[in-house]
């Protein structure tokens, strides 16, 4: 099946810092992208979904400033979060499809645990 | 709007028995997929099967089936012969194909022990 590879796997950062998390398509081109939130024990939450070379959209809720989604390439998606806070900390996982692939299948990235302090 | 339930927060089996996890799912698209994904303790996601709104069948891959009952609109997945290695948390998910952008949405997850 596709990779797709997330970096880093873990962060530690300070409350007030900004940290960016790369979600790449190794094999494949990613025409969409998606970012999750999970907390412990609890489902995966859609942040927002994106397209390559055009604007995320973002679900209710989630605030675009706080949590910057680029994807300027189809193997390439970035998620920053900028001035994070405790509240921040998670677990952060993206997905890829491709326009013909997406219909049945997403393939999922490892995952990002990201601890604020 | 479309929804996801799954109603077992927790699940214990015995090793090599079978285990049938539920989901019933809410959503007024005739044309939808339905998936369960895998999520060990390393967090991962692992897909395990795929049943299409128009499948007449059940979708079956190796040890995994899903009973589709689309007028009761659940998609339960059965492992048969549990394994240690089945022990995890479990999502059903659905996709409606009228959403352009493919996204999922998740139930609450089942997490699923296997005994020895």
């Amino acid at each position: 099946g596709a990779v797709v590879s997330q970096h880093p796997s873990r962060v530690i950062c300070k409350s007030g810092t900004s940290v960016k998390i790369e979600c790449r398509s190794l094999d494949f081109q990613a025409t969409t992208m998606f970012w999750y939130r999970q907390f412990p024990k609890k489902s995966l939450m859609l942040m927002a979904t994106s397209n390559e070379g055009s604007k995320a959209t973002y679900e209710q809720g989630v605030e675009k400033d706080k949590f910057l989604i680029n994807h300027a390439s189809l193997t390439l998606s970035t998620l920053t979060v900028t001035s994070a806070h405790p509240e921040d900390s998670s677990f952060y996982i993206c997905s890829a499809g491709t326009s013909g692939r997406a219909w049945n299948e997403q393939f999922f990235g490892p995952g990002t645990r990201l601890t604020v302090l | 709007a479309q929804k996801i339930t799954q109603t077992q927060p927790g699940m214990f089996v015995q090793e090599k028995e079978a285990v049938t996890l539920d989901c019933t799912y809410d959503t007024s698209d005739q044309s939808y997929g339905l998936f369960w994904y895998k999520q060990p303790s390393s967090g991962e996601m692992i897909f395990l099967i795929y049943q299409g709104s128009y499948d007449e069948q059940n979708a079956t891959e190796g040890r995994y089936s899903l009973n589709f009952q689309k007028a009761r609109k659940s998609a339960n997945l059965v492992i048969s012969a549990s394994q240690l290695g089945d022990s995890a948390m479990y999502f059903c998910a659905m996709r409606e194909r009228a959403s352009n952008t493919g996204k999922l949405i998740f139930g609450q997850g089942t997490t699923l022990q296997v005994k020895p």
